[in-house]
């Protein structure tokens, strides 16, 4: 596609519930990359894809979130039995090489009640 | 203290203006320095991409590294209300390490 697709755009969910967050990334980009965004912060880096090399998961603030890459295109990020404080915008992004500009997608605004 | 700094306003200028937005950060093995730009409910998009210090102009936006003082600015004259928007500094050592971003700067341009 012409950006960086991510699905659901909005989630609501209720504590203890496992969501799942999905990206399309931009035909032929290499690298994929999450990043948490929450109210009046910056974007926090979760985790990092780069082509078939191991994923850099120093982000990743508990063992609660996980994240895949099926055939090095689209990106799973997991989060098991939800909390109030990962309620956040979770931003998608790619790039053709690591230290290129990234291109992000618009966002899944995940909601914990 | 916070790897990279970054004033989070709000900032609020009378269309023409000339506006200033800075980050300061502490990590000396940065080497590429980018600005984006996100509007509400948007994912940031890419304004400005430096290597290493110097200036670089487009169109209306200046962006400046000075690597000795650890500072970089985005300039943006003739400020348009268009431009309101949040906006996020952004940086890396390498190509294998993510972009660490400022906590973003927002700013609203008065018409």
């Amino acid at each position: 596609g012409a950006g960086v697709s991510q699905s659901p755009s909005n989630k609501v969910t209720e504590k203890g519930k496992d969501v799942e967050l999905r990206c399309d990334p931009i035909s032929g980009h290499t690298a994929l990359y999450w990043y948490r965004q929450s109210l009046g912060q910056g974007l926090e880096f979760l985790i990092y894809f780069q082509g078939n090399s191991a994923p850099d998961k120093s982000g990743l603030p508990s063992d609660r979130f996980s994240a895949e890459r099926t055939g090095g295109s689209v990106s799973t990020l997991t989060i098991q039995r939800t909390q109030q404080e990962d309620s956040a915008v979770y931003l998608c992004a790619s790039s053709l090489a690591g230290n290129a500009g990234y291109t992000f997608g618009s966002g899944t605004r995940l909601t914990v009640v | 203290q916070k790897e990279v700094e970054q004033d989070p306003g709000p900032l609020s200028v009378p269309e023409g203006a000339i506006v200033s937005l800075n980050c300061t950060y502490s990590n000396s093995a940065f080497q590429y320095f980018m600005w984006y730009r996100q509007y509400s409910r948007k994912g940031p998009e890419l304004l400005m991409y430096t290597y290493s210090s110097g200036n670089k102009e487009d169109g209306r936006f200046t962006a400046q590294v000075d690597k000795s003082s650890k500072y970089i600015s985005l300039f943006i004259r003739d400020s348009q209300p268009s431009d309101s928007a949040t906006y996020l500094c952004a940086m890396s050592g390498s190509g294998n390490t993510p972009l660490v971003f400022g906590k973003g700067t927002r700013l609203s341009v008065i018409a």
